[in-house]
């Protein structure tokens, strides 16, 4: 599975769009990328996926560069709720976790 | 449904000591598997299992064991544990492997003093 780049930590104010870059620039034609968030200690939690075009679900987008070498997840309005550590995962087979974005809103 | 649950939620072992950390899921999902995650780290992938009698290793599994005998349980053995081995626990299950959703439970804290 290719392997993904991200900033240790960023943060955001409250009501702001946030926007987590990942780079996975060996990413393979049959490897979707994946979001997940990790909040306090609790299990990961799913939030989008996608393989070659943009995505949108409730709670967040995921734009995808044209040559698929990088990704950025956007949190449209985030809350306080969102502070949490963001994992982008490169999949093919099995999921293999990095360290993360650790986001920080504030208020 | 509750989804993934793990047992018990905390846990302290003495150095030697076996245990087995419990993972059931309710979803009828085919595809198992258990990572650790250490203080500041990502998640690793310990073992997982593609189906009842299946099982394969995953990046860290030296000193523990699992088997799966039914599709909801796929409980991890840590045969004699080490403080090398303390850390957050999550089980997880999915339709299959690879690209798809993945449901978390909510860990299992392990210390080995």
């Amino acid at each position: 599975d290719a392997k993904t780049t991200q900033p240790p930590s960023m943060d955001c104010a409250e009501g702001r769009a946030a926007n987590l870059p990942c780079n996975h620039s060996t990413i393979s034609g049959n490897e979707y990328v994946y979001w997940y968030r990790q909040i306090h200690s609790q299990g990961p939690q799913y939030i989008i996926h996608g393989l070659k075009n943009n995505e949108t679900n409730e709670m967040a987008s995921l734009i995808i560069t044209e040559d698929r070498k990088s990704s950025t997840l956007i949190l449209p309005h985030a809350t306080l709720r969102d502070t949490a550590v963001y994992y982008c995962i490169v999949i093919a087979d099995d999921m293999r976790f990095g360290a993360g974005t650790r986001l920080t809103v504030k208020p | 449904n509750a989804g993934v649950t793990q047992t018990p939620k905390f846990q302290v072992l003495k150095t030697g000591q076996s245990m087995t950390l419990q993972c059931a899921q309710d979803m009828n999902h085919e595809y198992m598997s258990w990572y650790r995650q250490d203080p500041g780290m990502g998640l690793r992938l310990i073992h997982y299992s593609v189906g009842a009698g299946i099982t394969d290793q995953g990046e860290v599994p030296n000193g523990y064991n699992v088997s799966r005998s039914t599709t909801e349980d796929f409980p991890l053995r840590l045969l004699s544990a080490a403080p090398s081995q303390t850390s957050v626990y999550f089980c997880a299950s999915s339709w299959g492997r690879g690209p798809t959703e993945a449901f978390f439970g909510q860990g299992t804290r392990l210390t080995v003093v």
